[in-house]
């Protein structure tokens, strides 16, 4: 079964850093995209980003471009997003998801991250 | 940055009933325009790509139209499942959510 599978819930204070993973099974991890989606509380999506394990080829969204840092292992089939300095405002479930069936739309989702940035 | 823009906000429906969510573009997608649901608690699901191509395993009830700026989502007759938030999603041009329509019990 062809699945993402996401590092679970993290409470972070604001200036910490913190990496999340999304581990790919089941599929052929260097070919396809994989984006990472937020969703603030009670808010809709967006995609912040999103990486080609094949060769690394990492793009962004205006909005999140020096916020995060997306990176791929391909050796561990994981996919990666990362904050060196964690504001309140991160506070937010993060997805993963793939277009794997279907071209250029995310039809394979991870279970989701939980960040809660609090003092 | 391409802008979604959906409507209503919320629509409050019986089951057995029809309903057609909307969704509009900034500009032309052309008809790269996909719709999701998401339940709470869940990620979300594909149901449409192709702005009317179900995904697979979507039942024959949803169905979507259009394309250019204007698109629709119809679910024919609401079974108690589909109660749900819905997001169109434009990938003409990078990718950008709608706000989401909540579908509720009325």
């Amino acid at each position: 079964e062809v699945r993402l599978v996401q590092s679970g819930a993290e409470v972070k204070k604001p200036g910490e850093s913190l990496k999340i993973s999304c581990k790919g099974y089941e599929f052929l991890y260097n070919s396809y995209w994989i984006a990472w989606v937020r969703q603030m509380p009670g808010k809709g999506l967006e995609l912040m980003g999103i990486i080609f394990p094949g060769d690394s080829d990492t793009r962004y969204s205006p909005s999140f471009q020096g916020q995060v840092t997306i990176s791929a292992d391909m050796s561990l089939r994981t996919t990666y997003l990362q904050w060196s300095g964690l504001k309140a405002s991160d506070t937010a479930m993060y997805y993963c998801a793939i277009p794997h069936y279907a071209p250029d739309v995310f039809d394979i989702w991870g279970q989701g991250t939980m960040v809660t940035v609090s003092s | 940055e391409i802008v979604m823009t959906q409507s209503p906000a919320t629509l409050s429906v019986s089951p057995g009933e029809r309903a057609t969510l909307s969704c509009r573009a900034s500009q032309s997608v052309s008809s790269n325009l996909a719709w999701y649901q998401q339940k709470p608690g869940q990620a979300p699901r594909l149901l449409i790509y192709g702005a009317s191509t179900r995904a697979t395993g979507i039942p024959a009830r949803f169905s979507g139209g259009g394309s250019g700026t204007e698109f629709t989502l119809t679910i024919s007759s609401l079974q108690s499942e589909d109660f749900a938030v819905y997001y169109c999603q434009q990938y003409n041009n990078w990718w950008t959510f709608g706000q989401g329509t909540k579908v509720e019990i009325k």
